[in-house]
């Protein structure tokens, strides 16, 4: 199985954009959905992005994702930065029946 | 809507089995998807546990197979997970969610149960 790397932490101010990068370690970033969740403090992760750049319902378009084959890597942008969007961040994909998730990555909004 | 509510010991022994269970509302557990547990070390990141269907085909964790049992009860609209002989490592938080073939996407989840491990 391959692994998924996150920065560990990224911090921007309120109203700015900001983009969280996810790098897989073996395998074509494009033969695999990639997902993502924010995890709000105490609370059980939730889904803002699946299949790439899919936002769910109710997820705001402030919110938009990318995979970028030539780093073999996946990205999460946030504009229009909000205290809200403090949170961890996990990308999240899958290969041969086995769920992988990155280490996340800590956003402050500062 | 969908939702997902997890039950069990809040405090297990080493070398006991953790046994937790997943009651879905809102939705029937036969409607076609997998079913999934992920566990949370406390400060630490997600990881999967595994999956189930309806029908109880199973896929585990290599990391945690040899320990690791879920099943399914279509009559109650429950999933459950038992996990044996446990150590400290598998202190966490205990999150059911659905799961759309095997990590296509996990939605929606738990709240999630702290399981801790001590004698």
């Amino acid at each position: 199985n391959f692994v998924l790397t996150q920065p560990h932490s990224v911090s921007e101010s309120p109203g700015k954009t900001v983009t969280i990068s996810c790098s897989r370690s073996s395998g074509s970033i494009a033969s695999n959905f990639v997902q993502w969740y924010q995890q709000r403090p105490d609370s059980a992760p939730t889904l803002v992005i699946y299949d790439d750049n899919q936002r769910p319902s109710g997820v705001p378009d402030r919110f938009s994702a990318s995979i970028d084959s030539s780093s073999n890597s996946a990205s999460l942008t946030i504009s229009g930065l909000t205290t809200e969007d403090e949170a961890d961040y996990y990308c999240q994909s899958y290969d041969s029946r086995h769920v992988l998730f990155g280490g996340g990555t800590k956003l402050t909004v500062l | 809507q969908m939702q997902l509510q997890e039950s069990g010991p809040g405090l297990v022994k080493p070398s006991e089995t953790l046994s937790l269970t997943c009651t879905v509302s809102g939705s029937s557990i036969t409607s076609g998807f997998y079913w999934g547990w992920i566990r949370q070390p406390p400060g630490k990141g997600l990881e999967w546990i595994g999956s189930i269907s309806h029908s109880n085909t199973t896929y585990y964790n290599s990391s945690l197979k040899s320990r690791v049992t879920m099943s399914v009860d279509t009559s109650k609209n429950q999933f459950s997970l038992r996990v044996n002989f446990v150590t400290a490592a598998d202190t966490a938080v205990y999150y059911c969610a659905r799961d759309i073939n095997i990590g296509r996407r996990i939605d929606p989840w738990g709240q999630g149960t702290l399981v801790t491990v001590s004698s």
